[in-house]
């Protein structure tokens, strides 16, 4: 069974609109970490935000916010006020203590296309 | 500081030719990881190390051996490569075991 499941091979969006990046995750350990990367197509990945387990509040980071429904196993990106730059290719990860050497676990991706 | 350096950035191979991809971080991170990226698979991953002597496999290790003589180097060595080694390969490196990754900006290859 896959461990990350991003079931949105793409997305499009307006500039200043809101949107929505879909995750969902497999795990059976309490403590493990969640985190969403953003591809840009000159290929290098960037860290935009993290969500620990324990975490009470949803994570955010500026214009990027972690929608984390533990009960359902759901880490959500949302990007408010999107604009052209976010154009690039997204993944969830996620990360377990007792499992890989705690190595990041990816799912797909899925590419966002913003247009003006 | 430079984070994770990878080299090289680009490399063709013939089938059958050896190479080694190497991974350097200044950062003083125990764990240590290897992944390929491959068209809608998203990245999977190869081997990974959490300290200076110990690694193991990933979900894809064959056809690729590691090691990691000290902490700050990581590379990932092809014995004999395949086409379907062709690929994006990218190295990362953290601090602790539940924060994010550095990665480094990555390697394609092609074997012909």
């Amino acid at each position: 069974a896959q461990k990350i499941t991003q079931t949105q091979p793409g997305m499009f969006v307006q500039e200043k609109e809101a949107v929505t990046l879909d995750c969902t995750y497999d795990t059976s350990d309490p403590s493990y970490g969640l985190f969403w990367y953003k591809q840009p197509s000159s290929g290098e990945m960037i860290f935009l935000i993290y969500q620990g387990s324990y975490d009470q509040q949803n994570a955010t980071e500026g214009r990027y916010s972690l929608n984390f429904q533990k009960a359902r196993k759901s880490a959500n990106l949302v990007i408010s006020a999107s604009q052209l730059g976010d154009s690039a290719m997204y993944f969830c990860a996620m990360r377990e203590p007792s499992q890989a050497g705690t190595a990041l676990i990816f799912g797909k991706g899925t590419t966002l296309s913003v247009s003006s | 500081n430079a984070g994770v350096t990878q080299t090289p950035k680009f490399q063709v191979l013939k089938t059958g030719q050896s190479m080694t991809l190497q991974c350097a971080q200044d950062m003083n991170h125990e764990y240590m990881s290897w992944y390929r990226q491959d068209p809608g698979m998203g990245l999977r991953l190869i081997h990974y190390s959490v300290g200076a002597g110990i690694t193991d496999q990933g979900e894809v290790p064959n056809g690729y051996n590691v090691s990691r003589s000290t902490t700050e180097d990581f590379p990932l060595r092809l014995l004999s490569a395949a086409p379907s080694q062709t690929s994006v390969y990218f190295c990362a490196s953290s601090y602790g075991n539940l924060g994010g990754y550095t990665f480094g900006s990555g390697t394609r290859l092609t074997v012909v």
